[in-house]
């Protein structure tokens, strides 16, 4: 069965600081992999997706950036954290396009920055 | 732009009681509709997935329809139970292959 692990569950980081996030799938190859960002209060936004190694897509202009140096790995970057970068970030995962399959996520990563 | 809508924001009922749960949509040109569970501070739960074709999906308690025409999405629970308390997203997948939310329902059933 596949499995999609985020850590850390929990970060507390100061404004300016670098930020690295990571997400692993397992049990399945070529996934689609997707950042989205919950805010208190707010919806769940899409930030990134990516159909394959080295492929990014950037959904909204931010202070963060996004890496697939793996297959299954996803790795969500900042170099400088900023006050409005708090928030619950989750991982997902769907195995094809079209909108066919369901999207599976991870436990995410609450972050605040102080 | 797809703007998805869920209502109410918030409900509290008696266990045992029957639950209908609405989302709607303003583009009815979606590929699917997806509704997840979400428990505070923790990850979505994938509960069940309607593809455009379909009118409706069915997990234990759980019954999803869809109305593309109308852009509309129910989620009913049946004999609601205290695990049953969390907040419930619809999400809808359209041509450009994201999902788009709505904000959800937060649910509490107390016994």
């Amino acid at each position: 069965s596949q499995t999609i692990h985020q850590w850390p569950a929990t970060l507390v980081q100061p404004v300016g600081s670098p930020l690295s996030l990571e997400c692993t799938v397992e049990g399945t190859s070529n996934p689609n992999l997707y950042w989205y960002r919950q805010a208190a209060g707010r919806g769940l936004q899409l930030l990134f997706y990516s159909v394959g190694i080295g492929q990014i897509s950037s959904e909204v202009p931010q202070n963060l950036s996004a890496s697939r140096p793996q297959d299954r790995q996803f790795i969500l970057s900042s170099k400088k954290l900023l006050l409005s970068d708090s928030g619950f970030y989750l991982c997902a995962w769907s195995r094809g396009l079209q909108g066919n399959q369901p999207q599976h996520f991870g436990d995410g990563t609450r972050l605040s920055i102080l | 732009k797809q703007e998805v809508t869920q209502i109410p924001a918030a409900l509290s009922v008696p266990e045992g009681e029957n639950l209908v749960l609405n989302c709607s949509f303003t583009d009815s040109a979606i590929y699917n509709l997806q509704w997840f569970r979400q428990d505070p501070g923790k990850g979505l739960t994938s509960l069940l997935l309607i593809q455009s074709s379909q009118r409706e999906q069915t997990s234990g308690r759980l019954n999803a329809s869809l109305d593309k025409s109308s852009g509309r999405s129910t989620l009913y629970i049946a004999a609601s139970q205290p695990g049953d308390s969390a907040t419930y997203l619809c999400a809808v997948i359209g041509n450009t292959d994201k999902l788009i939310f709505g904000t959800g329902t937060r649910l509490q059933v107390f016994p």
